[in-house]
């Protein structure tokens, strides 16, 4: 059964500390996306990945990392660096470039800083 | 800046009448344009898509029209049904592009 699953589905955290999230995929995408949503802004891009062991920033990369060690998984760090964490982010992969393809995205991980 | 724009953030419609959600881009390099489905706290789901070479691409009760000299698309949902209730996000791709450009998304509400 393949897809996209992301790991927990609630976090809690204290300000301060980091704080990893999990994607894992076994549609055999070579692409991968994280996202964050915010009421009333959409989803915006955080880091994407196209190959193993390469990444780039998206619009809102600031206080964000990643790292791409296997085509299955593209975890991300939420850093203390960054200034509003508290929100939904969503992992996603595509097949290969985002043309002419659909990105499949996971159930989301809601991130709490308290 | 956002080069995808939903400027309608709610929409409310009777069951089985026609819902239709609206979409602008700016960006003229866009080829590809989906739309997604999102229930609360879950990811979103794929809809429909449509390439600029075509206007129209129709998918049982879901239509979507693409009108690339108005850098505009819209979703067409025939007869709408309570369970089409939920966020709408429409998306969009470039040729040789390595990201999707989303809107803001509409929330649609069919009331029984």
């Amino acid at each position: 059964d393949g897809g996209i699953t992301q790991s927990p589905k609630y976090l809690f955290r204290k300000e301060g500390q980091n704080v990893t999230l999990s994607c894992e995929q076994n549609l055999n995408h070579d692409a991968m996306y994280w996202y964050r949503q915010d009421p009333g802004q959409g989803l915006r891009l955080i880091y994407y990945s196209q190959i193993v062991n390469d990444f780039q920033k998206g619009d809102i990369a600031e206080g964000y990392s990643v790292s791409r060690e296997k085509k299955e998984s593209f975890p991300l760090t939420v850093t203390s660096a960054q200034k509003n964490p508290t929100a939904f982010y969503l992992c996603a992969s595509s097949i290969g470039r985002a043309e002419n393809t659909e990105a499949f995205f996971g159930q989301g991980t809601r991130l709490t800083v308290v | 800046d956002q080069q995808v724009k939903q400027n309608s953030p709610s929409l409310s419609v009777q069951e089985g009448r026609i819902s239709i959600l609206n979409c602008d881009y700016t960006n003229s390099m866009f080829d590809y344009f989906l739309w997604y489905k999102k229930y609360p706290a879950e990811g979103p789901t794929f809809l429909i898509s449509i390439s600029s070479i075509k206007d129209k691409n129709e998918d049982g009760r879901f239509t979507v029209f693409l009108n690339k000299s108005a850098k505009h698309l819209s979703l067409h949902i025939v007869p709408s049904q309570p369970g089409d209730s939920a966020v709408y996000f429409c998306a969009a791709s470039a040729y040789f592009g390595n990201q999707f450009y989303f809107g803001t998304g509409t929330s649609l509400t069919v009331i029984p």
